[in-house]
């Protein structure tokens, strides 16, 4: 399996403050990387897709770069919304894996 | 839009068998193109991919719980389901049914479903 580990795993930030997130794969995923941000009780919503990719009615302070096993999602000015958990999945290989989370906190 | 729910029991006695069922509005999961699929999150914990069922009835497990997973499609219902044999303890989580999307061989989550709590209890 293709583990996804993230760092750090708990982030304190204010609003306004630039935020990046990292994770590496365990092998190389070529850009078949996915962001996704989940609040307590609700669902994962995608934000980014082929690491890069902004999904559509994801706002533009989000944005996803890297490419082979070094992956970072950036957050350019944080907004009251975004204090969430903020996962990578990788879905270049089975079994699909996910990274162990990034809690962004005040 | 596309819209994805998950049901069933709520409790599960270990040995039990889990069957939960995520039915697709807004769209067919006929359609081609797209895989359907279902994750797990156990309380506190990070998310865990369970498996996946093409369009046309493919389909792929986590071999960490291969021997105890079927995935399976009703195109005449519009929903897909997963079963979950011998379930423990350690089956407790919300789980998820999504919709992956893509091209070729390389597809991702777009559509998740709200999840529904599973607790497998004595």
């Amino acid at each position: 399996d293709i583990q996804m580990t993230q760092s750090p795993s708990t982030l304190s930030a204010s609003v306004g403050d630039r935020v990046t997130i990292t994770c590496r794969a365990s092998q190389r995923i070529s850009v078949w990387l996915a962001w996704y941000q989940q609040k307590p009780g609700n669902a994962p919503n995608l934000l980014i897709y082929k690491a890069s990719s902004l999904e559509s009615g994801v706002p533009s302070r989000f944005s996803g770069s890297g490419s082979g096993t070094e992956f970072t999602l950036t957050i350019s000015s944080l907004q009251p919304d975004d204090f969430a958990t903020y996962y990578c999945q990788q879905y270049n290989t089975y079994p699909l894996t996910f990274g162990g989370g990034t809690k962004v906190e005040i | 839009q596309l819209q994805l729910q998950e049901s069933g029991p709520g409790l599960l006695k270990p040995s039990e068998t889990l069957s939960l069922t995520c039915t697709v509005s807004g769209g067919s999961v006929s359609s081609g193109g797209f895989y359907w699929d279902w994750i797990r999150q156990p309380p506190v914990k990070g998310l865990e991919w369970i498996g996946s069922i093409s369009y046309s009835g493919s389909t792929y497990y986590n071999p960490s719980l291969k021997s105890r997973v079927t995935i399976s499609v009703d195109t005449s219902t519009n929903h897909f389901s997963l079963k979950l044999n011998s379930v423990t303890a350690a089956d407790t989580a919300v789980y998820y049914c999504a919709r992956r999307r893509g091209r070729d061989y390389y597809y991702y989550m777009d559509v998740w479903g709200k999840g529904t709590t599973v607790t497998v209890s004595s």
